[in-house]
């Protein structure tokens, strides 16, 4: 079975500072994971999916990944952090039926 | 244009009480979704529809009826509601039910049963 580990329910950073929020992946198959980010009373929006085309993956907002199959990691990261950034963050992986498995979110806070 | 919608955004019922979501796309998606947010912001998948037809029906209460009456459309029905629906419920869409298409959601209903 497919599962999602997101460590870290609360990260908090300051303006500028680097954002890492961590997720590990367990699945049998080569996986498609994706990173999901939701505004406060929002539905969720992709960041950026991989897809086994490459394993550094850029998405929107300055956001990237890099998929590690040796550490079964994909970690959200983000040279500098602005207030916007704030907001719950999701990572998941897709099943053969395409149904998305999601880790339990990772709220991030951005202080001035 | 909003690509997923859902109404209503917000949903207040008595226990007991039968109550509808409604949710449309107008991507030209053909495979729809439902999904509950707990208060714990965990997100899990209840429903999923590819051209109208069932594909995932994961381990939802007989209580809990999707119907898909056209590819744009998926609403889900609760019967009898109690306490443990309260939740956010998310519809969204994709092209295809590939593994890697991506998931377009809608802004959410939050249910909350008295």
């Amino acid at each position: 079975a497919q599962s999602v580990t997101q460590l870290g329910s609360h990260v908090s950073v300051s303006e500028g500072a680097l954002v890492l929020l961590r997720c590990n992946y367990s699945s049998s198959v080569p996986p498609y994971l994706f990173w999901y980010v939701q505004y406060p009373n929002q539905g969720l929006q992709l960041l950026l999916k991989y897809t086994s085309a490459a394993t550094l993956v850029k998405g929107i907002n300055g956001f990237e990944a890099e998929f590690k199959k040796s550490e079964t990691s994909f970690h959200l990261t983000k040279p500098s952090a602005h207030m916007s950034d704030a907001a719950e963050y999701f990572c998941a992986v897709s099943s053969n039926t395409g149904k998305l498995i999601f880790g339990q979110g990772t709220t991030l806070q951005v202080k001035p | 244009d909003t690509a997923v919608s859902q109404t209503p955004k917000y949903l207040v019922t008595q226990m007991g009480n039968d109550k509808s979501i409604k949710c449309e796309q107008n991507l030209g998606h053909d495979t729809m979704y439902w999904y509950k947010q707990d208060s714990k912001k965990f997100l899990k998948i209840m429903f999923s529809y590819n051209n109208k037809e069932l594909i995932i029906n994961e381990t939802v209460p007989n209580r809990f009826s999707p119907k898909s009456p056209d590819k744009a459309h998926l609403n889900l029905h609760i019967n009898s509601l109690e306490l443990g629906d309260s939740a956010v419920y998310f519809c969204a869409s994709s092209q295809g039910d590939r593994d890697d298409n991506e998931q377009f959601f809608g802004p959410g209903t939050r249910l909350t049963v008295l």
